[in-house]
């Protein structure tokens, strides 16, 4: 079974542009985690989605949005970027029944903002 | 809000010792499972092993086992005949009990580093 996938691996933006990136679960989850992982603050949970609704929202400003679509797959979208933006956006994903816990993983993509 | 604290950022080992990662966090809920996840440089984060809290029984995987003191709200991460392939970041994570809830609240991390 393919693992979470995520693309682009890697991604180099200019202060002020937006940025979409992409995240494709295991086959079969339902659902799909985002967070960002820098050296400063560590992971931090952006958001959550569980058939296509936004279970759970981290605390980021709204510049930071996401969505699901009704394959499971996932896009976070991040608007007039800044140079604080820069980190790697990690995603995971779960079967999302109750009772389930095991989340799993995707390569992340790591972002630029210069 | 519930807290992780990793008071190790670094720790060192030498191949086929053990080692023991400490991890404590900080929660008002009854209902939760903690997590040990490991992240190797430039890889996938992977899931170590898992502890439901209500279980009194500490969990175990092959060469890895928790301590798990739940009145102490200590949760620590034992890793025996260490192999260079255990060189890595180790996460701390925590998340609340129910069945709609997802989130992963993560300690800093310690990074083990394995000599051989």
């Amino acid at each position: 079974k393919a693992g979470v996938t995520q693309t682009p691996r890697y991604l180099i933006k200019t202060r002020g542009q937006q940025v979409t990136l992409s995240c494709s679960p295991i086959s079969g989850h339902r659902s799909v985690s985002w967070y960002q992982q820098t050296p400063g603050q560590g992971l931090q949970f952006l958001f959550e989605y569980f058939s296509e609704t936004q279970r759970n929202k981290g605390n980021f400003p709204g510049r930071f949005s996401g969505r699901q679509f009704s394959n499971s797959r996932s896009e976070m979208n991040v608007s007039t970027l800044e140079l604080g933006d820069s980190a790697l956006y990690l995603c995971a994903s779960s079967r999302g029944d109750p009772g389930t816990y095991e989340q799993y993983f995707g390569p992340g993509t790591r972002l630029t903002v210069t | 809000a519930q807290t992780v604290t990793q008071s190790q950022p670094e720790m060192s080992v030498q191949e086929a010792e053990t080692v023991t990662l400490s991890c404590t966090y900080d929660t008002s809920e009854s209902d939760y499972y903690l997590f040990w996840y490991k992240q190797p440089p430039s890889r996938q984060m992977i899931l170590v092993i898992r502890q439901e809290a209500y279980k009194q029984q500490n969990a175990t995987e092959n060469r890895f086992s928790v301590n798990f003191q739940k009145a102490a709200k200590s949760f620590s991460l034992k890793i025996s005949d260490s192999q260079l392939g255990d060189a890595a970041m180790y996460f701390c994570a925590y998340r609340r009990g129910g069945g709609s809830n997802y989130k992963l609240t993560f300690g800093k991390g310690t990074l083990l580093t394995v000599n051989p």
